[in-house]
């Protein structure tokens, strides 16, 4: 299965500012997908990231929030902008693996706004 | 819609005894699959096992194992032995043959007692 770096693994950030967060898959993979987490909570799913076509966003998501960019079949970058304490959450991204066997998942980053 | 239920928030179990978690899903579906993932405290998140629909046999990994119930819709997970290093929230998840999204349950944590 693939295997995915992802940066960074925290960060503390002021409220305002923008967090920039990437993913590296080490094989190509047609989607990319970009959840959060908040504390206690279940994965929820912000987008679907398709190289060389604009991200799908699901309900209660927008583009101006989390902006996302897919330049190529192996890498993606998440932007959590304007940032509240209310984007205090884990964000993690995924990749669908060939036959359907599962997901893999990114090690996550945890972020914070203070 | 479809929906993924894990009816226990928390289940703690002795070690080395066998515990079992509870996952039922709603789905009008034929063909989907069904995927129970494991997340320690470092946040990774980890495939423990997967089924498809179609297959009547129950999917097995080492000490993990599934009792999948297509006509109750329930799919559960047993852990035999369990080890300390199982403590970790649980989460069951679907996807439906169709589309490559996954609707998650709330999760369960599990705690092993020494």
């Amino acid at each position: 299965s693939a295997v995915i770096s992802q940066k960074p693994s925290r960060d503390i950030c002021q409220r305002g500012t923008s967090l920039t967060i990437q993913c590296q898959v080490d094989s190509q993979v047609t989607m990319m997908f970009w959840y959060r987490q908040q504390p206690g909570q279940s994965l929820t799913l912000i987008a679907t990231a398709n190289q060389g076509s604009e991200a799908t966003y699901e309900s209660g998501f927008v583009i101006d929030k989390f902006p996302i960019s897919r330049p190529n079949l192996t890498f993606s970058t998440l932007t959590v902008s304007n940032m509240s304490p209310e984007d205090s959450s884990i964000y993690l991204c995924s990749v669908s693996g060939q036959g359907d066997y599962g997901y893999t998942f990114g090690s996550g980053t945890r972020l914070t706004v203070v | 819609a479809q929906t993924v239920t894990q009816s226990q928030p928390e289940m703690s179990v002795q070690e080395a005894e066998t515990v079992t978690l509870s996952c039922t899903y709603d789905t009008s579906e034929s063909d989907y699959y069904l995927f129970w993932y494991k997340q320690p405290p470092s946040r990774q998140m980890i495939l423990v096992i997967r089924q498809e629909a179609y297959k009547q046999q129950n999917a097995t990994e080492n000490r993990f194992s599934v009792n999948f119930q297509k006509a109750a819709k329930s799919f559960s997970l047993k852990i035999s032995d369990s080890q300390l290093g199982d403590a970790a929230m649980y989460f069951c998840a679907y996807r439906p043959a169709i589309n490559y999204q996954l609707i998650w349950g709330a999760g369960t944590k599990l705690i092993i007692k020494p």
